[in-house]
């Protein structure tokens, strides 16, 4: 889910377990979408991307899934682990470039042992 | 593995004075771009760079902000007079092209007192 200011949604899991975040983009003409995770005191990492004309993409142990309908993101993290606590940011294309990107506020993952 | 690399790690300033950021893109890459990140807050785009020029810039990005690619390595962000609100943590990053992936830095902590 999405949030604003101070309080990012958390999300608990427990390691070994998968991890769904989800996350509700706003411009229906975007055509690109992108996942990061950043750890504290570092910047964004990319995680995985997607195209509009796409509606799975499957990674290392990640996957993501877009509803264009629904304006919906989600990414999917299999056999979480210890060192995928952190923020984990979507982020949709702004304009022409796949650079230009406009994030969402965050989900807080925290892997319990 | 070529990565995006920020320097300062943090900076400090007065109120007034001017604040150049750093940033070396990795080395095939592109296209620049600079983003801003206050505390609690989402990632913003502030701008992007291509062709020794902007082409994209949003209204965060006013006559107070300026970048430049100075020789064939570095890319900088300058606040000429840096007020209290632009305390935040900024992001340089890079892509191959206009249709990819676009890489972060490890940001640079600005602190305005």
């Amino acid at each position: 889910g999405e949030s604003v200011g101070l309080h990012l949604p958390t999300l608990s899991v427990q390691e070994g377990d998968n991890s769904i975040i989800n996350c509700a983009y706003s411009n229906s003409a975007s055509d690109y979408f992108i996942w990061y995770k950043q750890e504290s005191g570092k910047g964004p990492q990319f995680i995985i991307d997607i195209r509009s004309n796409m509606d799975k993409r499957q990674g290392q142990r990640v996957t993501v899934l877009l509803n264009k309908t629904v304006k919906h993101l989600s990414l999917q993290i299999a056999a979480t682990q210890p060192g995928d606590s952190a923020v984990y940011f979507c982020a949709e294309n702004l304009g022409d470039s796949w650079g230009k990107l406009q994030f969402g506020a965050g989900t807080q993952v925290v892997v319990t042992p | 593995e070529p990565e995006v690399t920020q320097t300062p790690s943090h900076q400090v300033t007065q109120m007034g004075q001017e604040v150049i950021l750093r940033c070396v893109p990795i080395s095939n890459h592109l296209y620049f771009y600079w983003y801003r990140q206050i505390l609690g807050q989402k990632v913003e785009f502030l701008v992007s760079f291509y062709n020794n020029e902007i082409s994209e810039k949003s209204e965060i990005f006013d006559d107070q902000f300026s970048v430049e690619r100075p020789d064939g390595s570095n890319f900088t962000l300058k606040i000429r007079s840096t007020k209290l609100e632009d305390s935040a943590m900024y992001f340089c990053a890079s892509g191959v092209g206009r249709y990819t992936e676009a890489f972060f830095g490890q940001g640079t902590r600005l602190t305005v007192v």
